[in-house]
């Protein structure tokens, strides 16, 4: 199986800030990577896929960059809404494995 | 508006047996593969098990082989999860999500129900 780690596990900002969070597959998963986002009770939503596509609907400050091993997602300028756990998931082998999550909270 | 709505979840003791069901509405079922995908209390993401739309290709986490069996039914626009053998490890929220094939290969999970919670305790 492969192995998806996220880094850091957690992290605390402001709203504006420029957040990044960084996922790493343990084999490479070329450009199979998606990023999603998980509020507290609520289901997760899909933010990005194949590594830098902006799913529809998704507001711009969200992108995604990397392929091979190595990926990052970022927010531009950090909103009140995006207060959040964010998980990066492999989709090039089953079984599709989710990262740990990256918690993100207010300063 | 999109809807996909578990149902089914509840308190079974270990050993016990439970069927989950997803109905979706306001998007294209038939065509799409369907997966289930769970998170246990305070934890994250684990995926369970897919059903292609032909049915043609089933897959399921090593944790929950054997026990459970995913089906469809497109008629109904509904997917479903029966699971046998239950354990305490399966207690979690059930989330029901259409798998999404981009022609780039890539898959994603576009379309999520709110989950339905399993407690598996004696």
């Amino acid at each position: 199986d492969i192995q998806m780690t996220q880094s850091p596990s957690s992290l605390s900002a402001s709203v504006g800030d420029r957040v990044t969070i960084t996922c790493r597959a343990s084999q490479t998963i070329s450009s199979y990577l998606n990023w999603y986002h998980q509020k507290p009770g609520k289901a997760p939503k899909l933010l990005i896929y194949g590594a830098s596509t902006l799913q529809s609907g998704v507001p711009s400050r969200f992108s995604g960059s990397g392929s091979g091993t190595d990926f990052t997602l970022t927010i531009s300028s950090l909103q009140p809404e995006d207060f959040a756990t964010y998980y990066c998931q492999q989709s090039y082998s089953s079984p599709f494995t989710f990262g740990p999550g990256t918690k993100v909270d207010i300063k | 508006e999109v809807q996909v709505v578990e149902s089914g979840g509840g308190l079974v003791k270990p050993g016990g047996s439970l069927r989950l069901s997803c109905v979706a509405s306001g998007l294209t079922f038939s065509g799409y593969s369907m997966s289930w995908v769970r998170q246990a209390p305070g934890k994250g993401l684990e995926w369970v098990s897919s059903i292609s739309s032909s049915t043609s290709y089933i897959y399921y986490a090593d944790s929950v082989k054997g026990r459970f069996t995913i089906s469809r039914d497109d008629a109904k626009n509904s997917l479903y999860l029966q699971m046998n053998s239950l354990r305490a490890e399966d207690t979690a929220v059930y989330y029901c999500a259409r798998l999404r094939l981009h022609t780039s290969g890539s898959q994603d999970f576009d379309y999520w129900g709110q989950g339905t919670l399993v407690t598996v305790s004696s």
